[in-house]
């Protein structure tokens, strides 16, 4: 079974400032489909950005950028010139590239901005 | 988003009575999910549809019930609702047309179970 870890429960960064959110996975599969959401205070789960296993080049959402790490299973998150509107909750996913579509989500990271 | 409606969307209930929460899409897709949500535990999956009448189980099964009898419902059910079920609820659609095959998720449904 796959599993995703987030180590930080909690982060802040000062506003407009750099903040990495850090992920980690297992999985013995190749075929994969990494993802960030954010939940804010509304509770509503919102896609931030998504990685193919397959693709080398990380993905990049205007100031949302990852580091995908493949032979270190690693999946991290880069905010740039951080909003207050980041504020939220930031759970890393994985996803089998083997059909059915479920997701399997890390803990969590409560990201605090700082004005 | 994506035409995902929960209902309800506040419920609190006492142990031992049933709860049946649905879940309603409007985009006739054909995978469905439930999920729940607990502090330090991130979403769980509960049960999972592949279309109408095709359900399996997810990690956290026990205790829930699952049917789809319609492409745009998929309804959760707890036999009898017990304390460690109080939780919210997330269902989820995946829309393998959207850009990058996305999965949307619902608006939850906070269940307390006095």
């Amino acid at each position: 079974a796959q599993t995703v870890t987030q180590s930080q429960p909690e982060m802040s960064v000062q506003e407009a400032e750099t903040v990495t959110l850090s992920c980690t996975y297992d999985t013995s599969e190749s075929d994969y489909y990494l993802f960030w959401y954010k939940q804010p205070p509304s509770r509503q789960m919102i896609l931030v950005i998504r990685q193919e296993a397959y693709k080398q080049q990380n993905a990049t959402e205007n100031r949302f950028s990852v580091n995908f790490q493949k032979a270190a299973k690693s999946f991290s998150l880069k905010i740039s010139d951080s909003q207050l509107g980041d504020a939220a909750m930031y759970f890393c996913a994985y996803r089998s590239g083997l059909g059915n579509e479920k997701l399997t989500f890390g803990t969590g990271t409560r990201l605090t901005i700082i004005p | 988003d994506a035409g995902i409606t929960q209902s309800p969307r506040h419920k609190v209930t006492e142990t031992g009575t049933p709860v049946t929460l649905r879940c309603h899409q409007t985009e006739n897709h054909r995978y469905m999910y439930w999920y729940r949500q607990d502090p330090g535990h991130g979403l769980r999956l509960i049960h999972y549809s592949y279309g109408v009448k095709d359900t399996d189980k997810g990690e956290v099964s026990d205790g829930y019930s699952v049917s789809r009898s319609k492409t745009e419902d998929f309804l959760l059910t707890l036999e009898s609702a017990t304390s460690s079920q109080t939780s919210v609820y997330f269902c989820a659609i995946f829309d393998p047309s959207a850009g990058g095959k996305k999965q949307y998720f619902g608006p939850g449904t906070r269940l307390t179970v006095t």
